[in-house]
């Protein structure tokens, strides 16, 4: 089966800075990668994909890369506001195996 | 209704209990998921429905979980004899096929 790898377990920026988080997956088949951002004590909410057949994609203030070749996709947080702060979880495959998920938090 | 509705919300139980965990999926959505979060931890795969037809079960701990879903609809996930460390939030989500996974909010299980 899908083993997703993320790093960091915690991020700790200043408002303003950009944030960068990173997952590995294990399996070639895999062709869908979500993002998604969990508040506290709510489910999770997806904040932008990507398909294997684009390298990036971008959505306003957040965007995500994929290299299908080193099978690893990250995503990218520019101008971070406190807002942001929250755990985000990548996954990748058909049934969605996820990565354990990065605490970030955005100081004012 | 506008998005995936779960219930209860909370739910705490005596441990060698069974409960029931109900799952109503966005309509027109064929594929639902449910998915357990350990408190701090990621997203733990349990099961996956395609109608009510569930083509991958590889996620299910023990034969103490089942899961059932009635046509494109409802679906119920029923632990028996409760154990402490079943206690998690479980989340349930739906999509059309292919397309992204939109998750409810999660029934909060605690067995004491």
């Amino acid at each position: 089966g899908e083993n997703v790898e993320q790093h960091p377990s915690t991020l700790s920026v200043q408002e303003g800075d950009s944030a960068v988080i990173k997952c590995t997956y294990s399996d070639s088949a895999s062709n869908y990668f979500p993002w998604y951002k969990q508040e506290l004590g709510k489910g999770p909410q997806l904040i932008i994909d990507i398909r294997s057949n684009v390298g990036e994609k971008k959505d306003q203030r957040i965007a995500v890369t994929l290299n299908k070749t080193a099978k690893h996709f990250s995503l990218h947080i520019t101008e971070t506001q406190p807002e942001d702060s929250a755990v985000y979880f990548c996954a990748a495959a058909s049934t969605l195996t996820f990565g354990k998920g990065t605490m970030l938090l955005v100081s004012p | 209704g506008a998005g995936v509705s779960q219930s209860p919300s909370n739910k705490v139980t005596e441990k060698g209990k069974d409960v029931e965990l109900r799952c109503d999926p966005i309509s027109g959505h064929t594929a639902l998921y449910w998915y357990r979060q350990r408190l701090g931890q990621g997203l733990e795969f349990l099961i996956y429905f395609q109608g009510n037809s569930a083509p991958d079960k590889s996620g299910l701990p023990s034969d103490r979980f089942s899961a059932e879903r009635t046509g494109e609809s409802v679906s119920t996930l029923t632990i028996q004899r409760t154990q402490q460390e079943d206690s998690a939030v479980y989340l349930c989500a739906s999509s059309r096929v292919g397309e992204k996974l939109l998750f409810g909010s999660g029934t909060q299980l605690s067995v004491l």
